[in-house]
C-alpha cells in the first residue's frame, strides 16, 4: 500500500509570494494534519481536517489555510511569505477511529521542504 | 498554550551503551505517542501509551508512562548505529481535537 505522498518535494519562493503544497492520505485514512518543522526542533501543530471539516487549528497566522477534498487529500496554502516560513512542511494521515482513549497515530508523509528567500 | 518538555536535547554515546530520553507535561495527558525521525526523514510512529504507568517493550526499547500520566521515557538498552536519529515524544490532551503536541526531541548520535 501506498503510504502518505506530498508534493512537491522542494520548493524555492520569494518573500510575499503564495504557495500551495499537497498531500494525499493513507487509502481508507480520513483524517489529514499538517505540521511545520523548523530545523533542529519538533514539529509544530498547523491544521487537522476530517471529513472535510477543520477539526484543530495551531497558533498559526490567518495567512496559512487549508482545505480537505472528498476524496481525503489535502492542500495548505500560505499566503504573503515571510522567511520564517522556511521549513519542512509535513503532512500525516490518520484513521480517525473513534477511541474512548488516545489519538490515533500519525503516519507521515516525506514532506515539503520550503525555502523563502 | 500546553508543552512538553524533552531532555536532554542531544545524547552523544558509544555503542552498546544505553539511552534515555524523558518527556515532561505540567498538564495530564490523555495518552503519549513515540516517534523517530532518521536524518533527512520524517517522523515514524514507534509507540503509544495510554494508561497510568503503562510499560510497553519493543525488542531493545523500552517505554513507560508515568503514573501521574504527566511524564514518559524511552529507554533503549545497548545502542547500536541503526539507532541514530531523533526521538520524539508526543503529547495527546485528549478533547475533540485530535492534534498532538510534539516536543523538541532528543538527537541520538552512536559511535561505533
Amino acid at each position: 500500500d501506498a503510504g502518505v505522498t506530498q508534493s512537491p518535494t522542494h520548493l524555492i519562493k520569494t518573500r510575499g509570494q503564495q504557495v500551495t503544497l499537497r498531500c494525499s492520505p493513507i487509502s481508507g485514512h480520513k483524517s489529514v494534519s499538517w505540521y511545520q518543522q523548523v530545523l533542529g526542533q519538533g514539529p509544530q501543530f498547523i491544521f487537522q481536517y476530517y471529513e472535510k471539516e477543520e477539526r484543530g487549528r495551531g497558533n498559526f497566522p490567518d495567512r496559512f489555510s487549508a482545505r480537505q477534498f472528498p476524496n481525503y487529500s489535502s492542500e495548505l496554502n500560505v499566503n504573503a511569505l515571510l522567511l520564517g516560513d522556511s521549513a519542512l512542511y509535513l503532512c500525516a494521515s490518520s484513521p480517525k477511529t473513534l477511541r474512548l482513549r488516545g489519538n490515533s497515530p500519525l503516519h507521515f508523509g516525506n514532506g515539503t521542504r520550503l525555502t523563502v528567500t | 498554550g500546553q508543552q512538553v518538555m524533552q531532555i536532554p536535547q542531544y545524547q552523544h554515546v558509544q555503542e552498546g551503551e544505553d539511552f534515555t530520553t524523558y518527556c515532561n507535561s505540567s498538564t495530564t495527558l490523555s495518552n503519549i505517542q513515540w516517534y523517530k525521525q532518521r536524518p533527512g526523514g520524517h517522523p515514524v510512529f514507534l509507540i503509544q501509551l495510554v494508561k497510568s504507568g503503562e510499560v510497553k517493550k519493543q525488542k531493545r526499547l523500552t517505554f513507560q508512562f508515568g503514573e501521574a500520566k504527566k511524564n514518559s521515557s524511552l529507554h533503549i538498552t545497548a545502542t547500536q548505529t541503526t539507532d541514530v536519529g531523533t526521538y520524539f515524544c508526543a503529547a495527546g490532551y485528549g478533547g475533540s481535537q485530535g492534534n498532538l503536541i510534539f516536543g523538541k526531541g532528543t538527537k541520538l548520535s552512536v559511535k561505533p
